[in-house]
């Protein structure tokens, strides 16, 4: 596609229960990330997946936290028992390679998430 | 792990001014520094970016410097537009090469 793309764009669920958000990369690119932003805050690393190597998920906060990507392609962050701190902007990007060849990050629009 | 202090949080303007935003980082091993753009409920986006292998880069309007001895970059605007007003923010390698660490970000205002 031409760009990151996420579902869904806007996202209320209760507290207690499990949501999946949705990123499907720029076509082509091998590295995915997951970011988390609060209303307000910087840019929080989640994620990282880098073609089949295993992720970095030294990010993840808690173990409430998951995701995969499957097929190297589209990937699923997971939230489950969702706690109202939970509530911010998941952003995904992409990027051709990874990180360390300096390749260009974009972002998608992301998922506004509000757990009331 | 990687960390990145940004400074100032906020910083106002008039048109036409300048601007500076710093940044720290603590991984000396690390060697790409992109600066990004966040408009009001909008994607964040590249505006420019360096590789530790230069001192200073510039594109048109904008400028990034880098110090790798004391590990700190700028990111100088010149000229401001009240277009140019947004959040921006600086980041950093993390340590394992992997993701990209961001600073906590600078809300640039630029008044007419």
């Amino acid at each position: 596609g031409a760009g990151v793309s996420q579902s869904p764009s806007n996202k209320v669920t209760e507290k207690g229960k499990d949501v999946e958000l949705r990123c499907d990369p720029i076509s082509g690119h091998t590295a995915l990330y997951w970011y988390r932003q609060s209303l307000g805050q910087g840019l929080e690393f989640l994620i990282y997946f880098q073609g089949n190597s295993a992720p970095d998920k030294s990010g993840l906060p808690s173990d409430r936290f998951s995701a995969e990507r499957t097929g190297g392609s589209v990937s699923t962050l997971t939230i489950q028992r969702t706690q109202q701190e939970d509530s911010a902007v998941y952003l995904c990007a992409s990027s051709l390679m990874g990180s360390f060849s300096g390749n260009t990050i974009y972002f998608g629009e992301g998922s506004w998430l509000t757990v009331v | 792990g990687e960390n990145v202090e940004q400074h100032p949080s906020t910083l106002s303007v008039q048109e036409g001014d300048s601007a500076v935003i710093k940044c720290t980082y603590s991984d000396s091993a690390s060697n790409y520094f992109p600066w990004y753009k966040q408009e009001l409920g909008k994607r964040p986006q590249l505006i420019i970016d360096i590789r530790s292998n230069v001192g200073e880069k510039k594109d048109q309007r904008i400028a990034v410097t880098l110090n790798k001895t004391a590990k700190h970059f700028s990111l100088h605007i010149t000229e401001t537009q009240p277009e140019d007003s947004a959040v921006y923010f600086c980041a950093a390698r993390n340590q394992a090469g992997t993701a990209l660490i961001f600073g906590k970000g600078t809300t640039l205002s630029v008044s007419s």
